[in-house]
């Protein structure tokens, strides 16, 4: 069974740091391209990251320097280091597998950023 | 980055209706268009991949058209369990922009 579970949310002071984790289980890892999307309270869907099988990485503008993806094969995880964070930052953060679209998405995360 | 626009905003529609969503690229994006169902609290569920392939478990009164910069989602008779909200998201190049979304809600 394709499993994919987010960690790592929580509440972080504007300007903080948090690193998202997204531990993977029931397929090969190594062989998917991987995404991060995430939500704001009553808001659509955000498209934030991409991970390539070959490590290339895109990044949404709206965070373009202060977020950071990266996978590692060995410990099938992927990860989403978030730096200087905003209240806007504020979500549920999900990471989804892409074949053609992301079809596989974990249950989310949720990032509160507030004083 | 490409933009996508999705219309209507909201449906009001009642159960056994055709529903027709519309989302348009800024640029094209040949068949790289995928369409996502999501009801609250949960994660987004993929049905369509590729602007008309129909993901597997998928009722096939979902059905998805189009290619370039033009494309549709229709339900073509619509259940109790439709009513949720629609995203379309280009898959194309360096980025995987979504669409505004579209809630389908009881007339």
């Amino acid at each position: 069974e394709v499993q994919l579970v987010e960690s790592g949310g929580g509440l972080v002071k504007p300007g903080g740091s948090l690193r998202l984790s997204c531990a993977v289980s029931g397929f090969t890892f190594s062989s998917y391209e991987m995404n991060w999307v995430r939500q704001a309270p009553g808001k659509g869907l955000e498209w934030l990251a991409y991970v390539s099988t070959g490590g290339t990485i895109y990044v949404a503008e709206s965070v373009k320097g202060r977020f950071t993806i990266s996978r590692d094969n060995a410990e099938n995880s992927l990860n989403l280091q978030m730096d200087n964070l905003r209240a806007d930052d504020s979500g549920v953060y999900y990471c989804a597998r892409e074949m053609w679209a992301s079809d596989y998405w974990g249950q989310g995360t949720l990032v509160t950023v507030s004083s | 980055d490409i933009q996508m626009t999705q219309s209507p905003s909201i449906v009001s529609a009642s159960v056994g209706d055709r529903v027709t969503i519309t989302c348009r690229a800024s640029q094209s994006i040949s068949s790289w268009l995928a369409w996502y169902q999501q009801k609250p609290g949960k994660a987004p569920k993929l049905l369509i991949y590729k602007a008309s392939s129909l993901e597997n478990g998928v009722p096939s009164r979902f059905s998805g058209s189009g290619s370039g910069t033009e494309f549709t989602l229709t339900i073509s008779s619509l259940q109790p369990d439709d009513f949720a909200t629609y995203y379309c998201q280009q898959c194309s190049g360096s980025s995987r922009t979504f669409g505004q979304g579209t809630k389908v809600e009881t007339k």
